[in-house]
């Protein structure tokens, strides 16, 4: 089946601007990761959205910075007022039951948002 | 809060050299482990994952990983790399059901002719 996509794939903004980044993640996938990676950096965790549970915020790095999710499909991530330091690549992630009970579960990713505020 | 440290940010071996990259871990309980692959312009792949059982896992692309609880390490091991083995490793650390998956910062892979 289809894997998780992302669109759009390249993003040019000029500072100030508002952007949405969408990930579409896989059928069935009940959890789902949105990561920042700045240039020649890790990944930076940013939201986490698990079912029907309150999602998991706390790697947001600013007010400007939100995220959406409808039920178990596509979420939007919304940067607000962008800044020349939220030049990055944007990386989704969705992740199913693994086979091991209690087991956290393996994530499958998103080819990226590649962002670049001017 | 479980945390995962990677201490080398760059590793450069010769091809057909052994490879050892070094992944540590913080958490009280069991954790579960993954190393992910990130080639240049490509999406992060999985190579393996440790849940529990053997220690020694084994994964794709002639990868392996040994799980040393009394170390709290998950080191990533090839015995012979290939140019193409050239990317970013990322180590990563969860814990229960339901809980965030933590990245470590990477470690980037050169291979010298």
């Amino acid at each position: 089946g289809a894997g998780v996509s992302q669109s759009p794939s390249n993003k040019v903004t000029e500072k100030g601007k508002d952007v949405e980044l969408r990930c579409d993640p896989i059928s069935g996938h009940t959890a789902l990761y949105w990561y920042r990676q700045r240039l020649g950096q890790g990944l930076e965790f940013l939201i986490y959205f698990q079912g029907n549970s309150a999602p998991d915020k706390s790697g947001l790095p600013s007010d400007r910075f939100s995220a959406e999710r409808t039920g178990e499909s596509v979420s939007t991530l919304t940067i607000q007022r962008t800044q020349q330091e939220d030049s990055a690549v944007y990386l989704c992630a969705s992740s199913s039951p693994g086979q091991a009970l209690m087991a956290p579960y393996e994530q499958y990713f998103g080819p990226g948002t590649r962002l670049t505020v001017t | 809060a479980q945390s995962v440290t990677q201490p080398d940010i760059h590793i450069t071996v010769s091809e057909g050299a052994s490879l050892e990259l070094r992944c540590n871990y913080s958490y009280g309980a069991t954790p579960y482990l993954f190393w992910y692959v990130q080639s240049p312009g490509q999406g992060l792949q999985l190579l393996l994952k440790y849940f529990s059982g053997d220690t020694l896992v084994q994964g794709i692309k002639g990868f392996e990983a040994e799980f040393k609880r009394s170390q709290s390490s998950f080191n990533l091991r090839k015995p012979s790399v290939h140019w193409s083995d050239a990317a970013e490793y990322f180590c990563a650390v969860g814990a229960r059901r339901d809980d965030k998956i933590i990245f470590g910062k990477g470690t980037r892979l050169h291979i010298l002719p």
